[in-house]
């Protein structure tokens, strides 16, 4: 039982492009939603994160978007360039946001293409 | 800055084997847990510890052990290899405090032959 879903399962954009992952959850108790970034034969590592009472946080190029009626939130890259292709997770933890304990999505790969 | 170390980067065993993942943090982290990573599924949680001498099962639990006998150290056992835990193992640790970011080491590929 995935208790957080991620869309799409790859994605291609073009340099400058706009690149959308999605990701929705079930569990009303999550409180935490922070994004990761995976490198090939790397670890992953934090990118931005997100908490239920606020709609939209924003760090350079990349934002969050949060709907909590629509239990959905989402990961924007503006001006996507070929550094930014990885694998991209979307995680949810509850307990003030526990951080031993997240529940990760599938994962996206992005593709930023010259 | 050494962040969180696992070893081995790479392993090969035989089914029925047992073997200890090492992982370490110098950054006194209270909070610390594995997760394996498998194709298509993400990362899913194995165990995990609140502080030396407290550990709880994840999502996954069944056919792995941990111990925390120290702050900066948190083994994971695999007590009889199977071909279903080849897998990506990550070591991941966090400050303990609300929302903190999770830092993660480089992973163990481990393959059960």
């Amino acid at each position: 039982q995935q208790q957080v879903k991620q869309s799409p399962q790859s994605l291609i954009v073009q340099k400058g492009g706009i690149s959308i992952i999605n990701c929705a959850y079930e569990n009303t108790a999550f409180d935490y939603f922070p994004w990761y970034q995976q490198f090939p034969g790397k670890g992953p590592a934090l990118l931005i994160a997100i908490r239920p009472d606020v709609s939209e946080k924003k760090e350079g190029r990349f934002t969050i978007s949060f709907n909590k009626s629509a239990k959905q939130f989402s990961l924007h890259i503006m001006d996507s360039q070929p550094g930014d292709s990885a694998t991209y997770f979307c995680a949810a933890s509850i307990n003030g946001g526990a951080t031993n304990k997240l529940i990760f999505g599938t994962g996206t790969l992005l593709a930023v293409q010259p | 800055n050494a962040g969180v170390t696992q070893t081995p980067k790479f392993q090969v065993l035989k089914t029925g084997q047992s073997m200890t993942l090492q992982c370490a943090q110098d950054m006194n982290h209270e909070y610390m847990s594995w997760y394996r990573q498998d194709p298509g599924m993400g990362l899913r949680l194995i165990h995990y510890s609140v502080g030396a001498g407290i550990t709880d099962q994840g999502e996954v639990p069944n056919g792995y052990n941990v111990s925390r006998s120290t702050t900066e150290d948190f083994p994971l056992r695999l007590l009889s290899a199977a071909p279903s835990q080849t897998s990506v193992y990550f070591c991941a640790s966090a400050r303990g405090v609300l929302n903190t970011e999770a830092f993660f080491g480089q992973g163990t590929r481990l393959t059960v032959v």
